[in-house]
């Protein structure tokens, strides 16, 4: 157990739709990271936060956004979703923004664009 | 522009074998480098990672090298165990930078 909590672990919706994917970070670690696995891609990052403020981004589409909130969960909003937009996410958690320091994973959220 | 490269798909080894999992990058600014482990339906597992300031790190089974010439980065199990199967992927980042990841080696340790 990693202890990065990521709900909901499977989410099917329709194109044009909007969903919201939640990440509870290791307790003490400061810095969230979202990523994308696309089938046999590799993890594609999207975007960091660190203590509630944007630190990073990679290749995030404009229809994605994401924030991390005071208690430092964090969420990522897909909205007007297509069928390749169906992947898996991935939230990690580090304690700093950056460093020589491994990223620990969630269980990722599977999501099924009909 | 792929900067973290994982050019075998997969690789099976036999019990009690070494494996060796390969990885190539591109970016001479990458000044650390990980190794995870992924099981099917879980997120991935640190494994072990290296400064650019080593060539060599061991936990147990496991020993990551590291040649910055060559931009090359490998992964060696010894002896392999069939709890080893998994997917394997490579990471590097910059300092204080994102972690690029490769695409992965799916490792089967035959019994």
């Amino acid at each position: 157990d990693s202890g990065v909590t990521q709900t909901p672990k499977h989410l099917i919706t329709a194109t044009g739709q909007r969903v919201t994917l939640r990440c509870s970070p290791r307790s003490g670690d400061l810095s969230v990271y979202w990523y994308q696995q696309s089938l046999d891609q590799g993890l594609q990052f999207l975007i960091q936060y660190y203590n509630g403020e944007e630190r990073a981004k990679g290749n995030i589409l404009e229809r994605f956004s994401a924030q991390q909130f005071p208690d430092l969960h964090s969420e990522l909003n897909l909205s007007s979703l297509e069928l390749g937009d169906s992947a898996l996410y991935f939230c990690a958690s580090s304690p700093q923004a950056g460093g020589l320091q491994p990223q620990h994973f969630g269980d990722g959220t599977r999501l099924s664009i009909l | 522009d792929q900067q973290v490269k994982q050019n075998s798909p997969s690789l099976s080894v036999q019990e009690g074998r070494i494996s060796i999992l390969n990885c190539d990058y591109t970016n001479s600014m990458f000044d650390y480098f990980l190794w995870y482990k992924k099981y099917p339906a879980e997120g991935p597992t640190f494994l072990i990672s290296i400064s650019s300031i080593k060539d060599k790190n061991e936990d147990g089974r496991f020993t990551v090298f590291l040649n910055k010439s060559a931009k090359h980065l490998s992964l060696h199990i010894v002896p392999s165990q069939p709890g080893d199967s998994a997917v394997y992927f490579c990471a590097a980042s910059e300092p204080g930078n994102q972690f690029y990841f490769g695409t992965g080696t799916s490792l089967t340790v035959i019994p």
